[in-house]
């Protein structure tokens, strides 16, 4: 059973354009979300994160929605760049117990 | 200078062996973790170690060992070698094993079993 569950393997998006990334949970206990981005040949590192008190969490182009009634979020990336062609892997927690990880969504940026 | 190391970059070693990946962070983390990637799954939680003692083991098989003989290391032991073990092989700390301690990842290994 997936309990962070990212329903599109693959999305893509024209440069300039808004992509949006959808994230769902089971666990009405997570309090903590982090977007994690990955690169081709590197390791996942933190995009943005946030927390379950919030709603919304903007850094820059990227924005999380955050829906805890509904138990999904959604990450934003305005104004898509090739550069942000990734794989981005959305992430809950809650308590001292560990990460659980979505399945990742590669995000193709097209010029 | 990178703050988290794995060695080697790649590896390729024939089935039924043994290898050594290993991990070295130099941010003062108290948590390293493994994790392994491939095709077949995106991103696997394996282990997770908090002051070198091990607090998390989500790998089924016992051919996977992690070994701590700092508190900046954290190395796993593969033995009995499978082609499906071949997968990149990624290391991180964060700096305790609350699930909000931002997770720092390495390079990865790539390893290939033949």
């Amino acid at each position: 059973q997936q309990q962070v569950r990212q329903s599109s393997q693959s999305l893509t998006v024209w440069e300039g354009e808004t992509a949006i990334l959808n994230c769902s949970y089971e666990n009405s206990a997570f309090d903590y979300f982090p977007w994690y981005q990955q690169f081709p040949g590197e390791g996942p590192a933190l995009l943005i994160a946030i927390r379950s008190v919030s709603d919304k969490k903007e850094d820059g182009r990227f924005t999380i929605f955050f829906n805890k009634r509904e138990k999904n979020l959604s990450l934003h990336i305005k104004d898509s760049q090739p550069g942000d062609s990734a794989t981005y892997f959305c992430a809950a927690s809650w308590g001292n117990y560990q990460l659980i990880w979505g399945s990742g969504t590669k995000l193709i940026i097209k010029p | 200078d990178p703050k988290i190391i794995q060695k080697p970059k790649y590896l390729v070693a024939v089935t039924g062996s043994e290898k050594i990946l290993i991990c070295e962070q130099y941010l003062g983390h108290n948590a390293m973790y493994w994790y392994r990637q491939s095709a077949k799954k995106p991103l696997e939680f394996m282990f997770s170690y908090s002051y070198q003692k091990l607090m998390d083991n989500q790998t089924a098989s016992s051919r996977f060992q992690p070994q701590s003989s700092k508190k900046n290391h954290l190395d796993l032991q593969i033995t009995a070698l499978k082609p499906d073990d071949s997968a990149t092989y990624f290391c991180a700390s964060s700096p305790g094993t609350g699930g909000s301690d931002t997770q720092y990842f390495g390079p990865g290994t790539r390893l290939l079993v033949l």
